[in-house]
């Protein structure tokens, strides 16, 4: 069955500390994988996408994640989190196949930042 | 900037209501979807549609209809709206151009059956 976990509920970190977050997924066909922020009362923001090719990606706001085929992994990661990034982040996975529209979402990992 | 809006930020009805959430969206895209969002069940599907007057039902349909006849809009129905349909709802759109491209969501509709 396909399926995407986000193992972590709950993430807090000091401000200036690296973070990751991990998601891993179920997939029978050759995703696509995305991660997603959502800050308090508003819609899902892009944060970055995995295709194909290079397997670390690059995103917003410093954002970066490391598509592993072996893992079925795709976590995502900052090198120092600043007060602004408290949120909650989705990884989600899509089809590559043609006509294949429905994409699945983690259950979120929520991130407070410590000052 | 693709952008899609939802009508209402907040939104209370009574229960029995017949309830219409509005999304348009302005980048011409195929896709539309509609979803639900609770706490620690993330973001459900409710239904999509894939071009104008097409549908596909969701994950979670019981409940709600769609209406799509122009292809920016793209509407939710609660027919006779229930207390459990209290929730956070989230409109997106997406291309298939290029193949499949990433969602774009609205900022959300959370509404209240009293």
């Amino acid at each position: 069955a396909q399926s995407v976990t986000q193992p972590d509920i709950h993430i807090t970190v000091s401000e200036g500390a690296s973070l990751e977050l991990r998601c891993n997924y179920s997939y029978g066909a050759t995703p696509y994988l995305f991660w997603y922020v959502q800050s308090p009362g508003q819609g899902l923001q892009l944060l970055l996408k995995y295709f194909s090719g290079d397997t670390l990606v690059q995103g917003i706001k410093g954002f970066e994640a490391e598509f592993k085929r072996s893992q079925s992994s795709f976590n995502l990661r900052k090198p120092s989190v600043h007060w602004s990034d408290a949120a909650e982040y989705f990884c989600a996975v899509g089809g590559t196949t043609s006509g294949t529209y429905k994409y699945i979402f983690g259950t979120g990992t929520r991130l407070k930042v410590l000052a | 900037d693709v952008k899609v809006t939802q009508s209402s930020r907040y939104l209370v009805k009574r229960t029995g209501e017949k309830v219409f959430l509005e999304c348009v969206q302005d980048m011409d895209h195929e896709n539309m979807f509609w979803y639900r969002q609770d706490p620690g069940l993330g973001l459900r599907l409710i239904y999509f549609s894939y071009d104008v007057k097409m549908k596909e039902k969701g994950d979670i349909p019981e409940g709600y209809s769609v209406s799509r006849e122009k292809k920016e809009r793209f509407s939710l129905i609660l027919e006779s709206a229930s207390t459990n349909q209290t929730s956070m709802y989230l409109c997106a759109s997406n291309t298939i151009r290029g193949g499949n491209q990433p969602q774009h969501f609205g900022d959300g509709t959370r509404l209240s059956i009293l």
